[in-house]
């Protein structure tokens, strides 16, 4: 399998369900990131994270709650969300440099609704 | 404020109907401006890198330029399979970019 794996594609949960999106990299990229994408609004970065270290928070709410447990795998743990949380959840990895950036390479995202 | 800015919003073309999409920035010391297509249901996909003012890209009938201000996308003689969201994109700080809420794009049989 290559590129950006994102699983599942679909999630429908309660205000009150505990579920997991999962992202999983095949290009050897040291960094990952989740974005949420909403109509008619620019993408929005959520997490960092370099060689597995968070390195950006973007003030996101505390009942997103990333893992990531090596550079390969990326975790997103949900709990109590709110119905405006419902969006596409979008994975992302890249080589991390220090000069000019490398693009993005993106999973094709979790459509999440909550009720 | 808007770091990036494209426009049209939206735009229908006629298949061979050339035309071009706008992405205009505000971000100083620029270190690269992306652009990518995103397919309804699906992730951006990336297209494109332009690092300096002058530079131009090019990928089948789709051209890429690069002015201190703005980025252009041009498309020639566009075929129904162009039609989606074409997004571009600017690093500001660290692994950080700025987005652009995307251009839709339906190009008409």
């Amino acid at each position: 399998e290559t590129g950006v794996t994102q699983t599942p594609r679909h999630l429908v949960m309660g205000m009150t369900n505990k579920k997991s999106l999962k992202c999983e990299q095949h290009l050897g990229h040291n960094a990952m990131y989740w974005y949420k994408q909403s109509a008619k609004k620019p993408l929005e970065l959520m997490f960092v994270y370099n060689f597995k270290e968070q390195t950006e928070n973007n003030s996101v709410p505390s009942r997103f709650s990333p893992e990531c447990p090596n550079s390969s795998h990326l975790f997103l743990h949900l709990h109590t969300l709110q119905p405006e949380d419902s969006a596409l959840y979008l994975c992302a990895s890249s080589q991390a440099t220090g000069g000019n950036n490398s693009p993005l390479h993106f999973g094709n995202g979790t459509r999440l609704t909550v009720t | 404020e808007d770091q990036v800015t494209q426009s049209p919003e939206a735009l229908r073309l006629q298949e061979g109907e050339s035309s071009s999409l706008n992405c205009s920035y505000t971000v100083s010391g620029l270190r690269g401006l992306f652009w990518y297509r995103q397919d309804p249901g699906k992730g951006p996909e990336f297209l494109f890198t332009l690092y300096s003012a002058g530079e131009e890209k090019e990928k089948e009938r789709l051209k890429a330029t690069l002015t201190k201000k703005e980025s252009f996308l041009h498309i020639t003689a566009p075929k129904p399979e162009d039609s989606a969201t074409y997004l571009c994109a600017v690093p500001w700080s660290g692994n950080q970019f700025y987005f652009g809420t995307g251009t839709s794009l339906t190009v008409i049989p």
